[in-house]
């Protein structure tokens, strides 16, 4: 099946600053990226995601990056605010194409 | 989007007991998940709840353990039975309309067992 691998575990930069955050995921048959934020005691929120026929897509501060031939995908986050502090997860679709497999998270901590 | 409601919130369970999880949504949609989440770790998938029919469960999940209900296009129950402390996640929802890609959660149900 799926693995997505995400890198790194944690994350602490300066108001501001860009974070990035890197996924890599082995089944070359996935076509759907999508990023989810989620909040100390709130579900999983879509932020951006991104299909395999394109390879960058911006909304306002967050961009998501793919290489499908490398099998990856990252999240870049610019000027960061402190809101931006949270649990990110990339995921990637499944064989069947219906649930997603998750990355196992990036606590980012955005200082002032 | 999707408004994706969960009932209960929370809950502190005593082992061995069950517990039932509601999941409503604002609209009709074509796919239901249901999601575990230990302490500090990632969404696993436990299982597709099928309208009309049994879920379809991943490894490691069966139905005696974690039955599910699907009754319409809007509504679905995760059952979490004779639990032990293991069991202690959050259990999510999870949604996708039909002719979309894009995945809803609900907030979650955060589960205690004692």
């Amino acid at each position: 099946g799926e693995n997505v691998e995400q890198h790194p575990s944690t994350l602490s930069v300066q108001e501001g600053d860009s974070a990035v955050i890197k996924c890599t995921y082995s089944d070359s048959a996935s076509n759907y990226f999508p990023w989810y934020k989620q909040e100390l005691g709130k579900g999983p929120q879509l932020i951006i995601d991104i299909r395999s026929n394109v390879g960058e897509k911006k909304d306002q501060r967050i961009a998501v990056t793919l290489n499908k031939t490398a099998k990856h995908f990252s999240l870049h986050i610019t000027e960061t605010q402190p809101e931006d502090s949270a649990v990110y997860f990339c995921a990637a679709d499944s064989n069947s194409g219906y649930a997603l497999n998750f990355g196992k998270g990036t606590s980012l901590l955005v200082t002032p | 989007s999707a408004v994706i409601s969960q009932k209960p919130s929370r809950d502190i369970c005593q082992r061995g007991t069950s517990l039932t999880i509601q999941c409503q949504v604002d609209s009709q949609v074509t796919m239901m998940f249901w999601y575990r989440q230990q302490p500090g770790q990632s969404l696993t998938l436990i299982a597709t709840a099928n309208q009309g029919s049994e879920a379809t469960y991943e490894s490691g999940f069966v139905i005696d353990k974690f039955p599910i209900s699907r009754p319409n296009l809007t509504f679905s129950t995760l059952t979490v039975s004779n639990m032990s402390p293991e069991d202690s996640s959050i259990y999510l929802c999870s949604v996708r309309k039909g002719g979309t890609v894009e995945a809803f959660f609900g907030q979650g149900t955060r589960l205690t067992v004692v």
